[in-house]
């Protein structure tokens, strides 16, 4: 199993240009997450699925979109990448609703200049 | 909203020693689950011990413990015979049994030789 992977690991923006990133578990898991982390910050919420088709908003959901087709994929798309928008941005999965674990990816560092 | 603090920006101990890692939280639910996460230079977010609320005893992880205070909303992560490869952030997170994971701002933890 490759867990969770996310692509690129590392991207620059120009402000204005938009662009989609890539999230895929193995795990068969129907939830899976969103989080952007901010410099010396904790995880925020961007968008959250609890199974294939289904997509609901966390806590800072703005200037983001996402879909989820498949049970294995949940990509996250910036439209018109602002400076705000620079961070890094993690993926996860779990099993079920209360399960006691998130799984997360490695993440990708996003910077918008 | 529920919200999760961690005083502490940055601790340092020295290897084989015993740190403890201090996490407060806001809640009015009754029913959540508490975790800490690892941060290390790679970026991948490691759970690394969990703490359900209903539960008396404090939870224990090989050298991980917390010290799990309901009435006073304080639970601390005590980490025992320190490594260095324990060095990294460490984020309180706080879970209710219908809501998303909220975390702390994260503590960096140094181990020094």
């Amino acid at each position: 199993n490759a867990g969770v992977t996310q692509t690129p690991k590392f991207r620059i923006l120009k402000i204005g240009q938009s662009m989609t990133l890539q999230c895929t578990q193995d795990m068969n898991h129907n939830y899976m997450y969103w989080y952007r982390q901010d410099p010396g910050m904790g995880l925020k919420l961007i968008y959250y699925s609890v199974g294939a088709g289904i997509t609901d908003k966390g806590e800072v959901p703005n200037g983001y979109n996402v879909s989820r087709s498949t049970t294995e994929d949940f990509p996250l798309r910036l439209e018109l990448a602002a400076p705000s928008q620079t961070s890094v941005y993690f993926c996860a999965s779990s099993p079920q609703r209360n399960s006691y674990e998130q799984y997360f990816g490695p993440g990708t560092r996003l910077t918008v200049t | 909203a529920q919200t999760v603090t961690q005083s502490q920006p940055e601790m340092s101990v020295q290897e084989a020693e015993t740190v403890t890692l201090s996490c407060t939280y806001d809640t009015s639910e009754s029913d959540y689950y508490l975790f800490w996460y690892k941060q290390p230079p790679s970026r991948q977010m490691i759970l690394v011990i969990r703490q359900e609320a209903y539960k008396q005893q404090n939870a224990t992880e090989n050298r991980f413990s917390v010290n799990f205070q309901k009435a006073a909303k304080s639970f601390s992560l005590k980490i025992s015979d320190s490594q260095l490869g324990d060095a990294a952030m460490y984020f309180c997170a706080y879970r209710s049994a219908t809501e998303k994971l909220v975390f702390g701002k994260g503590m960096k933890l140094t181990v020094n030789p």
